[in-house]
């Protein structure tokens, strides 16, 4: 069975900080995706990224960047100088093909508080 | 691109009467759409998977005949929370697949009073 970990319930940094959200995960599959999503107060998840299993390069997008490393089956999420606006629930996600659709097992979520 | 809505954002209803609510993916089509549920401050749980032109598939202890999906067309999926209980008040959420990647939708607050 797939699982992901975000062992960090709740983090709160001061604007400014770089802050480092953890996402471990297990799976059996050899091919598959893991995504982060964002869900603000207003409760809509936005998509952030998604990584395919065979691509392990670092992404960097503006202040985000992810750091997947398959030894150690980690999807880590980095915010660089966070903003008030950056306060929201992240969830990592793992996805597993189940022939006509890719069902996501979403880790229990990070809340981060940025604030003043 | 890759927008989903759903309708309506927040009911509230009288415990007994049934509810539905509609998800669109508005710029692209889609096959799979998904249907979630989400407690207070706890992760997304799934409820079922909809395909068009078929049959969903639920989750392990969804009630299908509770939780009424129809996914009639390439961009509209609809759940239906047939008579419902105060414990179904909960927040809903859709999502819509574009490849290999979920896109959701704003979500529905019920409240069954």
């Amino acid at each position: 069975a797939q699982k992901v970990t975000q062992a960090q319930t709740e983090i709160s940094v001061v604007e400014k900080e770089d802050v480092t959200l953890d996402c471990v995960y297990e799976t059996r599959d050899t091919t598959y995706y893991l995504f982060w999503y964002k869900q603000p107060p207003s409760g809509e998840l936005v998509f952030l990224i998604r990584r395919n299993s065979f691509d392990e390069q670092n992404e960097i997008s503006g202040r985000y960047s992810w750091n997947f490393q398959k030894s150690t089956s980690s999807f880590n999420f980095t915010i660089t100088a966070s903003q008030v606006v950056d306060s929201a629930v992240y969830f990592c996600a793992l996805s597993e093909y189940t022939g006509t659709a890719s069902k996501l097992t979403f880790g229990t979520g990070t809340r981060l508080q940025v604030t003043l | 691109g890759a927008v989903v809505s759903q309708h309506p954002s927040r009911v509230i209803c009288k415990s007994g009467t049934s509810v539905k609510i509609e998800c669109r993916s508005l710029d692209f089509q889609a096959t799979t759409m998904f249907w979630y549920r989400q407690f207070p401050k706890k992760s997304l749980m799934l409820m079922a998977t909809s395909n068009e032109g078929s049959k969903a598939t639920y989750e392990q202890g969804v009630e299908k005949d509770k939780f009424l999906i129809n996914h009639a067309s390439l961009t509209l999926s609809t759940l239906t929370v047939t008579s419902a209980h105060p414990e179904d008040s909960s927040f809903y959420i859709c999502s819509g697949q574009r490849q290999e990647t979920q896109y959701f939708g704003p979500g529905t607050r019920l409240l069954v009073l």
